[in-house]
């Protein structure tokens, strides 16, 4: 079975700070995503990263950034959170484009 | 962003009865994903399907890609209280990374 691991389920953050969202998948993937969820809103695109050290932006990637420095690994970054940031991450990660994609347990993060 | 057509948007059922939820695209896919989600949970796949007319069962549930591969059905047989939860499609093309999420059927089931 595929394991897409997010290492922090649950954040509590002060405006300001810098925060990192880990994730781990086990399956040699190709590519790795993140995205956040709102109630209303689905599933919005931040990054996703094609290869190790590639990034390609998504639909809402203003405020975050993204590092690959490992084939596994795909981090998230808010480099200075914001209250409008308060939501639930989530990672995937798919083997290639197209094919089916895996989802980590989730982030909850809070900005306060 | 862009979201998938998914009907309905909630159905309370009773314990037993079987369910069936759809999904519709204005666009071709050439996959169709069913997953739920639990309350805090992260979407877990339930069933992938790759070709149009295609039929997939796991366990009570089954699914199927359209023959038009803009829409795909799912459905819950014998339903138990454990399906509860929220159900979302998801459809993609490949040579893409774009994923196109529906916007889910929240399903309770009455004892």
């Amino acid at each position: 079975d595929v394991k897409v691991t997010q290492s922090s389920r649950y954040l509590v953050k002060r405006t300001g700070e810098k925060v990192f969202l880990e994730c781990v998948q086990d399956m040699d993937h190709e590519n790795m995503f993140w995205y956040r969820q709102d109630p209303g809103l689905g599933l919005r695109l931040i990054y996703f990263s094609y290869d190790v050290k590639m990034k390609e932006k998504g639909d809402i990637p203003e405020g975050y950034s993204v590092s690959r420095e490992k084939k596994e690994r795909f981090s998230l970054i808010l480099e200075s959170a914001s209250t409008n940031q308060t939501s639930m991450y989530l990672c995937a990660s798919t083997l290639y484009s197209g094919n089916t994609i895996y989802f980590g347990e989730g982030s909850w993060l809070t900005v306060v | 962003g862009q979201q998938l057509n998914q009907s309905p948007q909630s159905m309370f059922i009773q314990e037993g009865e079987d369910v069936s939820m759809n999904c519709t695209s204005s666009s071709i896919f050439n996959t169709w994903l069913w997953y739920k989600q639990d309350p805090g949970e992260g979407p877990v796949l339930l069933i992938a399907l790759y070709k149009a007319g295609e039929l997939t069962s796991n366990g009570r549930l089954t699914a199927q890609f359209g023959i038009t591969r803009k829409d795909s059905f799912l459905n819950i047989s014998a339903s138990i209280p454990s399906d509860v939860g929220i159900y979302f499609c998801a459809g993609t093309t490949s040579g893409t990374y774009k994923y196109i999420f529906g916007t889910g059927t929240r399903l309770k089931v009455l004892a």
